[in-house]
């Protein structure tokens, strides 16, 4: 199995707090990624990073932000969080873009309560 | 608008007989496709793949099939065991992006 970790794995929060979930690689690979799985959308990538510092959107970025300062942690921060980030977010690394080389692979998940 | 599309959301076999999953796509550009299978409480691990050029890609009990002109792909589960039971999830990306689109997935439930 690849070494990731994510950290809480399970968090309950209020409304209008600031969360920050953690993602750590053991692998030292080069992208890493952020998603969120919910019922009936299957999983989303909410961003992505592709190099220390060097990140970019994915398809639900809104109320979400990003930071990579080292090439084994990538950082998954709600501003404010809300009910609608009720979800279960996973992280993902891989050593390449997605190709017959490579692949991603899933930690095993933060699951967020926003009450 | 959802790219990936799985329609059937629950799929029920019986064990030693084939599972068939199937996803559709819309976007013409994905040249990259790939399955995930998910247990619960897990992340999703990654089951095999298969590049635009191909038509099959097999290993071991799974095969996945691709259909470009019907924009369509499906994984074929011969033959299928009670741990096969799982959300499996197709996945497609195109270029040299590294990002995924999911479907919605479908759970397989296999009966001893």
């Amino acid at each position: 199995d690849a070494g990731i970790t994510q950290s809480p794995r399970h968090k309950v929060t209020e409304t209008g707090t600031p969360v920050t979930l953690r993602c750590h690689q053991t692998e030292n690979h080069r992208y890493m990624y952020w998603y969120r799985q919910d019922p009936g959308h299957g999983l989303r990538l909410i961003h992505y990073s592709y190099g220390v510092k060097d990140t970019d959107k994915g398809e639900v970025s809104d109320g979400y932000s990003v930071s990579r300062s080292k090439t084994e942690d990538f950082l998954l921060t709600l501003e404010s969080a809300t009910s609608s980030q009720t979800s279960v977010y996973f992280c993902a690394i891989s050593a390449s873009p997605a190709s017959e080389a490579d692949t991603q692979y899933f930690g095993p998940g933060t699951r967020l309560t926003v009450l | 608008d959802q790219q990936v599309k799985q329609n059937s959301p629950s799929l029920s076999v019986q064990e030693g007989r084939i599972s068939i999953l199937n996803c559709d796509y819309t976007n013409s550009m994905f040249d990259y496709f790939l399955w995930y299978k998910k247990y619960p409480a897990e992340g999703p691990t990654f089951l095999i793949s298969i590049s635009s050029i191909k038509d099959k890609n097999e290993d071991g009990r799974f095969t996945v099939f691709l259909n470009k002109s019907a924009k369509h792909l499906s994984l074929h589960i011969v033959p299928s065991q009670p741990g096969d039971s799982a959300v499996y999830f197709c996945a497609a990306s195109s270029g040299n992006t590294g990002k995924l689109i999911f479907g919605q997935g479908t759970t397989l439930q296999v009966k001893p």
